[in-house]
């Protein structure tokens, strides 16, 4: 079975603070994928990045970073010098199999409050 | 990546009606997604679209209810039949395209049930 938990429902911050949003996930695959989605206020998710499961490198794009260990079955989500535009709800997902596609698990989501 | 236009963005309907909802996508894509998300909560996928065959319901989502038509590569429409106040929700086509990196999502439709 696939499962997604992210923890924290919600977290609120202050701009410029540092913020690392956790998930965890559970699955029987040795073949997975994980991805991070932003849901602003308006509605639309925008794909952040996909994981592969054989792929453990961290990786950074600008203010975002990710974490990926596989040990803890963890792949978290760092924004560093957070910003109002960063409020949003986020999403992480996963995706088992690497064959064709397959749907998409989601966690149930955490709302960042960035304030000014 | 593929852009999905979806259609109605948001309606308000009486329950016991029907609400259709369309995905037109700018690229040939094999299967589709449609998603629910209940006010406040995540994202539960529905049914999968395969062009030319029947949709695949998840555990709890039923065609009765949930009909779904795939004529094309590009397009599906979802239904929303006999509407009830418990479907309040926004509604989410997606589609994975070959080589990206990510599903494409469309901008939803925000049902309101009244």
């Amino acid at each position: 079975a696939q499962k997604v938990t992210q923890a924290q429902t919600e977290i609120s911050v202050v701009e410029k603070e540092d913020v690392t949003l956790d998930c965890v996930y559970e699955t029987r695959d040795t073949t997975y994928y994980l991805f991070w989605y932003k849901q602003p206020p308006s509605g639309e998710l925008v794909f952040l990045i996909r994981r592969n499961s054989f792929d453990e490198q961290n990786e950074i794009s600008g203010r975002y970073s990710w974490n990926f260990q596989k040990s803890t079955s963890s792949f978290n989500f760092t924004i560093t010098a957070s910003q109002v535009v960063d409020s949003a709800v986020y999403f992480c997902a996963l995706r088992n199999g690497d064959t064709g596609f397959q749907k998409l698990v989601f966690g149930t989501g955490t709302r960042l409050l960035v304030s000014p | 990546s593929a852009v999905i236009s979806q259609k109605p963005s948001r309606d308000i309907c009486q329950r016991g009606t029907s609400l259709t909802i369309q995905c037109q996508v700018d690229s040939q894509v094999t299967m589709m997604f449609w998603y629910r998300q209940q006010p406040g909560q995540s994202l539960t996928l529905i049914a999968t679209a395969n062009q030319g065959s029947e949709a695949t319901y998840e555990s709890g989502f039923v065609i009765d209810k949930f009909p779904i038509s795939r004529p094309n590569l590009t397009f599906s429409t979802l239904t929303v039949s006999n509407m009830s106040p418990e479907d309040s929700s926004i509604y989410l086509c997606s589609v994975a395209i070959q080589g990206a990196l990510g599903y494409t999502f469309g901008s939803g439709t925000r049902l309101t049930v009244v």
